[in-house]
């Protein structure tokens, strides 16, 4: 299995609080990305990284910021975290940018 | 946009076959994947096939492609109830540099014991 980590594992908290999930990966793959599992949705892109510093905006990035300092981190920040934000987040992982690697999943419930 | 479809749900016997499909709309799609989602848990990629094939074999899975009707299956042979789990076909255009992978819905195996 691909070394991908993702803290924390679940999460409650209230809405309006800020809320920050770290994918950690020890692959050295260059491309990162964010996902938001919902029934009936699917898989929906948040944000996703191409290097160090360089990311950009999936299709449900509203209200979603996130920070990559280092190869290995992806950090997604949810600046005011509402009802809508509950949902399963899963960070991946991509050397070349197409074959992508899942973590196990972050359970956040926003009450 | 790209559009990825599989049916929702599928329930077989133990020991039976199961064929899991999958249709995609995207004619430009390069790599097609299988994963596997177990409860509580990520997906797993459980294979891939190239665009410039047929089918591809590994162990109890067989991956079928007919480009010209834009259909994707997966067989899996002697279905056991380890294999119940959530299957998301996925589809993506290109490879090199960032490339949207689209992902169907998935569909959801029952293997009944």
């Amino acid at each position: 299995d691909a070394g991908i980590t993702q803290s924390p594992r679940h999460k409650v908290t209230e809405t309006g609080t800020p809320v920050t999930l770290r994918c950690h990966q020890t692959e050295n793959h260059r491309y990162m990305y964010w996902y938001r599992q919902d029934p009936g949705h699917g898989l929906r892109l948040i944000h996703y990284s191409y290097g160090v510093k360089d990311t950009d905006k999936g299709e449900v990035s509203d209200g979603y910021s996130v920070s990559r300092s280092k190869t290995e981190d992806f950090l997604l920040t949810l600046e005011s975290a509402t009802s809508s934000q509950t949902s399963v987040y899963f960070c991946a992982i991509s050397e070349r940018g197409d074959t992508q690697y899942f973590g196990p999943g972050t359970r956040l419930t926003v009450l | 946009g790209e559009d990825v479809e599989q049916s929702l749900f599928l329930s077989v016997r133990e020991g039976d076959s199961s064929v899991i499909n999958c249709t995609y709309t995207d004619s430009s799609s390069t790599y097609l994947y299988w994963y596997k989602q177990e409860p509580g848990a990520g997906l797993q990629l459980l294979t891939y096939i190239f665009s410039n094939m047929d089918m591809k074999q590994d162990q109890r899975l067989t991956v079928l492609l007919n480009k010209k009707d834009k259909h994707l299956s997966l067989r899996i042979a002697d279905t056991q109830t380890g294999d119940s789990a959530i299957y998301f076909c996925a589809e993506t255009p290109g490879s090199g540099g960032y490339q949207k992978v689209t992902f169907g819905t998935g569909t959801k195996l029952q293997v009944i014991p």
